[in-house]
């Protein structure tokens, strides 16, 4: 299995700029979590889906943020209007939904925002 | 709501000494109790877990037993090694089996030769 795929790695952009981050669950988990992970707040969840379907986006830190879940192989994490604060490493996590299973993460998109 | 304590970090020791990290939690019902360990640069990975009471989770020389009667999952290792140095997180799995974890802050781990 190739595990959960996440694109670009590394990101550097300019304040103002939209960004949009990928992944790519492995085949057969039914939920999909998004973590963003700094050195001063540690890792936070921001939202996560099940069956495609968006259930707490509580995390979620301003409306600059947005996620889309289109098809159970496929999410969007998109930032619009990026700004320094959001500079940080973004993890996607995948799992087939248990409460004993494995959550299995992405290698993480490091977003710099100048 | 649930929630996970460790210990805070960092941690450094030397090679081949003994590890203790602990983690306590807080939840309603029976959850699931989980180990990550996350090496630089790169993702988390599970270490090791346990789904219910009294059951000890294992994995290269790491050990934790769930204890539900002091709400604790103390992470062991007999003799750490160099490449040991990473930062472990405690979680335990919400209920209502979406999946979700709450994870505690992470103890960062150093161990120096």
């Amino acid at each position: 299995d190739a595990g959960v795929i996440q694109s670009p790695r590394h990101e550097v952009t300019e304040m103002g700029q939209e960004v949009t981050l990928r992944c790519k669950p492995i085949s057969g988990h039914n939920s999909l979590f998004w973590y963003r992970q700094t050195m001063m707040r540690g890792l936070e969840l921001l939202i996560y889906f099940n069956n495609n379907v968006p259930i707490d986006d509580s995390g979620m830190p301003e409306d600059r943020f947005s996620a889309k879940m289109p098809n159970a192989s496929f999410s969007t994490l998109k930032i619009q209007p990026s700004e320094p604060r959001d500079s940080a490493v973004y993890f996607c996590a995948s799992t087939r939904g248990g409460s004993t299973d494995t959550q299995y993460f992405g290698p993480g998109t490091r977003l710099t925002v100048l | 709501g649930d929630s996970v304590t460790q210990m805070e970090g960092p941690v450094t020791l030397s090679e081949e000494a003994f590890l203790t990290i602990n983690c306590t939690y807080t939840a309603t019902g029976y959850p699931s109790l989980f180990w990550y360990v996350q090496y630089p640069g790169e993702g988390l990975q599970l270490l090791l877990k346990a789904t219910k009471a009294d059951d000890k989770g294992s994995n290269k020389g790491f050990e934790a037993t769930y204890r539900k009667e002091t709400t604790s999952f103390h992470l062991e290792k007999g003799s750490v090694q160099v490449s040991d140095s990473a930062v472990y997180f405690c979680a335990l799995s919400e209920s209502g089996n979406t999946g979700k974890l709450i994870f505690g802050q992470g103890t960062t781990l150093q161990v120096k030769p």
